[in-house]
């Protein structure tokens, strides 16, 4: 079973609806991530979540809100989606102990979302 | 703040041919962490490697090898032989140290480099 999950993988939905993407992990990893991903923009972060009570917005973090339910659990909401959040969105979760001053990312297979 | 240029937005090859995909980056950071990961055509992100800025070492792992060199800020992936299956888009990125304040773990991609290897 893959480590990190996402729900849905793909999503059709229209201008205006409220969607919640999920993402769960059993990596039992304290920090997870949001990231939204454009063609020819690359990655950019949208939310990262420390530990359940710590919640940081990252770069592009207009136009979403995020929960996080239990260490295992960080879903991302767009309350009421437009079609230029039409992307691939991925989650990612990486350790809190220190080693080497880095602890890698993994992420989930991603979801695909259209706003129409 | 953290900048990662890919100026290579898409390079087409023969299978058998050698490419190298570029990657500037730039950093404050005295510490830091380099990384490039592969995008199939399936969408999935795929980690290749991670590099320390304390390691100027370069590495090969079979048909892949990457060049580091802090003097130009650069962290380049060349594969040799290209396949067909290295047929995907390919992302350099760049973390700050865990213990930066303001999340020095985030990950900053550069917008990618689409590599089409044909027959």
């Amino acid at each position: 079973d893959a480590d990190v999950t996402q729900t849905p993988r793909n999503r059709i939905t229209k201008t205006g609806k409220r969607i919640m993407l999920e993402c769960s992990q059993t990596k039992g990893h304290d920090r997870m991530y949001w990231y939204r991903q454009d063609p020819g923009l690359g990655l950019r972060l949208i939310y990262y979540s420390f530990d359940v009570k710590d919640i940081n917005k990252g770069e592009i973090s207009d136009g979403y809100s995020v929960s996080r339910q239990a260490q295992a659990k960080f879903s991302l909401s767009l309350e009421s989606a437009i079609p230029n959040q039409t992307a691939l969105y991925f989650c990612a979760t990486s350790d809190l102990s220190e080693r080497e001053g880095y602890n890698e990312q993994f992420f989930g297979p991603g979801t695909r979302l259209t706003v129409l | 703040a953290q900048k990662v240029t890919q100026a290579q937005t898409e390079i087409s090859v023969v299978e058998k041919e050698d490419v190298t995909l570029d990657c500037v980056y730039e950093t404050r950071d005295t510490t830091y962490y380099l990384f490039w990961y592969k995008q199939p055509p399936s969408g999935e992100l795929v980690f290749l490697i991670r590099r320390n800025s304390f390691d100027e070492q370069n590495e090969i792992s079979g048909r892949y090898s990457w060049n580091f060199q802090k003097s130009t800020s650069s962290f380049n992936f060349t594969i040799t032989a290209s396949q067909v299956v290295d047929s995907a888009v390919y992302f350099c990125a760049l973390s700050g140290p865990i213990w930066r304040t303001g999340g020095g773990n985030k990950l900053t991609f550069g917008t990618g480099t689409q590599l089409k290897v044909e027959l």
